[in-house]
């Protein structure tokens, strides 16, 4: 089936721990954002990619890093967690070449850090 | 800065007809976006405008005027099942998507 698959689906993690949420896609799509939503607060970005190799920063990158070595996975890793980045992360992908440029969602991975 | 505005929360009743309006101020403009979210869930899209007018799609539609930073979406026949958050996105000169923080449709029978 295709879309776009995220793992865990969910998790709690004790600060000061490595964490990785995985985002695969199979639609081909060139650019992949991850982003986290919070209460009360529209979706905000934290990294995206527009094609294999490169990576940007989006409005909250601090504390999380991603790769893009290939087209289909973009994964994003925060280093040493803290409680602040307790929330709700979302990978989406869309194919830039389109008119739209539409975003497509994963199912999400809800993360805790206490 | 740049700033999405929808309301918080509406109320509805099934059957019946509901605007959500968006105002935007961002840094250019390349298009808005509606999404749909249930509860738990991803968000899902809704319609896309680029130009002025009215795109219909089926009992929702979406409207966009320019030139005063203003959107709405209009949902019809309400279902039980449209009870759901409805989020506006602008994408900005960047190419960037400023989401706004959604409006949350309660649906009553």
């Amino acid at each position: 089936i295709a879309g776009i698959t995220q793992a865990p689906t969910s998790q709690i993690l004790a600060a000061g721990r490595r964490m990785t949420l995985r985002c695969t896609q199979d639609m081909r799509h060139n650019a992949m954002y991850w982003y986290r939503q919070d209460l009360g607060l529209g979706l905000r970005l934290i990294h995206y990619s527009n094609t294999a190799g490169t990576t940007g920063k989006g409005e909250v990158p601090d504390g999380y890093s991603v790769s893009r070595a290939n087209t289909d996975d973009f994964p994003l890793t925060l280093a040493s967690a803290v409680p602040s980045q307790t929330s709700v992360y979302f990978c989406a992908s869309s194919d830039t070449s389109g008119s739209s440029d539409t975003q497509y969602f994963g199912p999400g991975t809800r993360l805790t850090v206490l | 800065g740049q700033n999405i505005d929808q309301p918080t929360e509406m109320t509805a009743t099934e059957g019946a007809i509901v605007q959500i309006n968006c105002t935007y101020q961002t840094s250019g403009f390349n298009g808005l976006f509606w999404y749909q979210q249930h509860a738990g869930e991803a968000p899902t899209f809704l319609s896309y405008n680029v130009l002025d007018g009215l795109e219909e799609k089926g009992r929702f539609s979406s409207f966009l005027s320019r030139s005063k930073g203003y959107s709405y979406l209009l949902l019809k026949e309400l279902q039980m099942k449209d009870s759901a958050s409805y989020l506006c996105a602008v994408r900005d000169s960047n190419y960037q998507l400023i989401w706004g923080a959604g409006t949350k449709l309660i649906i009553k029978p």
